[in-house]
């Protein structure tokens, strides 16, 4: 059984829209991200949260972003107003401190057309 | 600034070893990560390291010099599902935890 999942999978939307991207962590971790991966590039760090808050922001998470933790387990990562650079495919994840590891969820691929 | 460089690409024949290095600089270090990535999946967590020295783990391991940022990743008895992206990742304390830094990874070719 997955520790984190995603859901969807897939999301393709038109350019403009609004998007919700879906993460449930089983457990009581504190620490979550997202991460999102353009085709082809590296891995790149989108925002921290910590005991419902966050955290961390990089430059890339502008104001179109948000994230919530709406009902205490699932953790969204929305995006107001797409653009085509934002499709690419975006990972949850979740970590433990004191064992310093990152579980990554399967991620969900959105493409904006 | 941050930079984390890893080989592109690397080819090994199946039964073999392959070492794939990483270099890195960055504002902070509390650990680097290896991870495997496959095409069109999630990064899955390989090793950890933080302290100087070798980390072993069945047929991976990984080594790390802090003061001369460098890393490297041993995959030993090489095996056809090893063919995947390898990513090294610096863990970086921030003002309010922390985060990974990855490198673009390298893709491993494993042939008969």
């Amino acid at each position: 059984e997955p520790e984190v999942t995603q859901t969807p999978s897939h999301q393709v939307t038109q350019m403009g829209q609004e998007v919700i991207l879906r993460c449930v962590p089983i457990s009581n971790h504190l620490y979550f991200y997202w991460y999102r991966q353009i085709l082809g590039q590296k891995v790149e760090f989108l925002v921290s949260f910590y005991n419902n808050e966050i955290s961390e922001k990089s430059e890339i998470f502008d104001d179109q972003f948000s994230v919530e933790r709406p009902d205490g387990s699932n953790f969204t990562l929305k995006i107001r107003s797409t653009k085509l650079e934002d499709s690419a495919m975006y990972f949850c994840a979740k970590s433990v401190e004191e064992y310093y590891g990152y579980t990554f969820g399967s991620g969900t691929r959105l493409t904006v057309v | 600034g941050q930079n984390i460089d890893q080989p592109t690409e690397m080819t090994a024949t199946e039964g073999a070893i392959v070492q794939i290095n990483c270099t890195y600089q960055t504002s902070g270090f509390n650990g680097l990560f290896w991870y495997q990535q496959h095409a069109g999946e999630a990064p899955t967590f390989l090793s950890y390291n933080v302290l100087d020295g070798l980390e072993e783990k069945g047929r991976f391991s990984s080594f790390l010099s802090r003061s001369k940022g460098y890393s490297y990743l041993l995959l030993k008895e090489l095996q056809m599902k090893d063919s995947a992206s390898y990513l090294c990742a610096v863990r970086e304390p921030t003002g309010g935890g922390n985060k990974l830094t990855f490198g673009t990874g390298t893709q491993l070719k494993v042939e008969l």
